[in-house]
């Protein structure tokens, strides 16, 4: 099957510094690119998302850019806080149903 | 509005029995999915339902079954448990129109010994 691959499988930052996490796909028919949040025991939850036409999405703190010919996007938080502190996966889909392939996910810390 | 729920929230069964895991959709979300979430294999897609078809399906043995009903809610069954099959299982349903957006449940906890 298809693979994300997902870097860098930790992440520690100071509160207030960004941090990026990136993915990398391969099947060039992959047309959307959702980002989930799960915090420790509970259910992955949808931050951000962004579909193929588009090269970049922001909401507040945190932004997701596409680039379709390296097949990479990036997931960009600025301004970490510590409730920031999750593990972030990538996932993409290529279109038709519901069926998303995640990545290997990225433990993000935010330190005080 | 609810949220997905799904039931049992926590279960323990031994090699070679069987489970059936329920999952009740975000009303008015027709479509179903389920994930299987390990340490090792992170989370993987086992199935989709879309009135009362199923519309997708991962990689995985033939002991994995779906079904949804005429109200969305759907249950999956895992037949001839392996010590390999304890896991986190998540429901996500999704509303339509909105493809890929998947609110997920809290899932079923699933522990083969």
């Amino acid at each position: 099957g298809e693979n994300v691959e997902q870097h860098p499988s930790t992440l520690s930052v100071q509160e207030g510094d960004s941090a990026v996490i990136k993915c990398t796909y391969s099947d060039s028919a992959s047309n959307y690119f959702p980002w989930y949040k799960q915090e420790l025991g509970k259910r992955p939850q949808l931050i951000i998302d962004i579909r193929s036409n588009v090269g970049e999405k922001k909401d507040q703190r945190i932004a997701v850019t596409l680039n379709k010919t390296a097949k990479h996007f990036s997931l960009h938080i600025t301004e970490t806080q510590p409730e920031d502190s999750a593990v972030y996966f990538c996932a993409w889909s290529e279109g038709g149903g519901n069926k998303l392939t995640f990545g290997t996910g990225t433990q993000l810390k935010v330190e005080l | 509005k609810a949220g997905v729920t799904q039931t049992p929230r926590y279960l323990i069964k031994t090699r070679g029995q069987q489970v059936t895991l329920s999952c009740s959709p975000i009303s008015g979300h027709r479509s179903v999915s389920w994930y299987q979430q390990t340490p090792g294999q992170g989370l993987q897609f086992l199935f989709e339902y879309f009135s009362e078809t199923q519309r997708n399906k991962g990689n995985f043995p033939g002991r994995f079954s779906g079904r949804q009903f005429s109200n969305s809610r759907s249950e999956m069954n895992v037949s001839t448990l392996e010590l390999g099959d304890s896991a986190l299982y998540l429901c996500a349903s999704s509303p339509q129109g909105r493809t890929g957006e998947l609110f997920f449940g809290e899932g079923s906890r699933l522990t083969v010994l």
